[in-house]
């Protein structure tokens, strides 16, 4: 099975700041890959697929690079709606979908 | 607009069985795979399950192999989880989810549905 690890797992920065995250596979995925941002109590919601493709509505702050094993989600400036936690998922079709263990993005 | 409607979960003791559904609409809901996501309390999310559009291929992570069931009515524009066997660690708040055609993330979520598995 493929494992998808991210870094780091917290992650604290201001408003205004510049954020990568960082999403490894355990073998080649190409670009089948998609992030997703979680807000307490709420269902997770698709921002980037296939690598660096922004989801219809999603702010241009958000995007996405990389291919084959590693993977990164940056916001170019940090916004107060942006305090969340982050998902990766590999998506191979290979009949199984797995996720990343998430990195919450806190304020400092 | 799409809209998807988890119902079903609840406190059930171990090696009971659950029957979740999740009500599709907002769009031609034979034509899309579904599947469904879980989220144990505090811990992240675990794909389960999945299903395609006319029901003939389902896939399942080895962690519940064997003792769920994914299956859906088309007619009734319906997704449901047969989760027998519970064990505790089946706890978590369970999201179906809509998949575009081909190879493809999940697009659309629902709010989710509790399962607690506990004596």
């Amino acid at each position: 099975d493929i494992q998808m690890t991210q870094s780091p797992s917290t992650l604290s920065a201001s408003v205004g700041d510049r954020v990568t995250i960082t999403c490894r596979a355990s073998q080649s995925i190409s670009s089948w890959l998609a992030w997703y941002q979680q807000k307490p109590g709420k269902a997770p919601s698709l921002l980037i697929y296939k690598a660096s493709s922004l989801e219809s509505g999603v702010p241009s702050r958000f995007s996405g690079s990389g291919s084959g094993t590693e993977f990164t989600l940056t916001i170019s400036s940090l916004q107060p709606d942006d305090f969340a936690t982050y998902y990766c998922q590999q998506y191979n079709g290979y009949s199984t979908w797995t996720f990343g263990q998430g990195t919450k993005v806190e304020i400092k | 607009e799409v809209q998807l409607l988890e119902s079903g979960g609840g406190l059930v003791q171990p090696g009971e069985s659950l029957r979740l559904s999740c009500a599709a609409s907002g769009f031609t809901f034979s034509s899309y795979s579904m599947t469904w996501v879980r989220q144990a309390p505090g811990k992240g999310l675990e794909w389960v399950s999945v299903i395609s559009g006319g029901s003939k291929s389902t896939y399942y992570a080895d962690s519940v192999k064997g003792r769920f069931t994914i299956s859906r009515d088309n007619s009734r524009n319906t997704l449901y989880l047969q989760m027998n066997s519970l064990r505790a660690e089946d706890t978590a708040l369970y999201y179906c989810a809509k998949l575009r055609p081909g190879n493809s993330p999940f697009d659309y979520w629902g709010q989710g549905t509790l399962v607690t598995v506990s004596s």
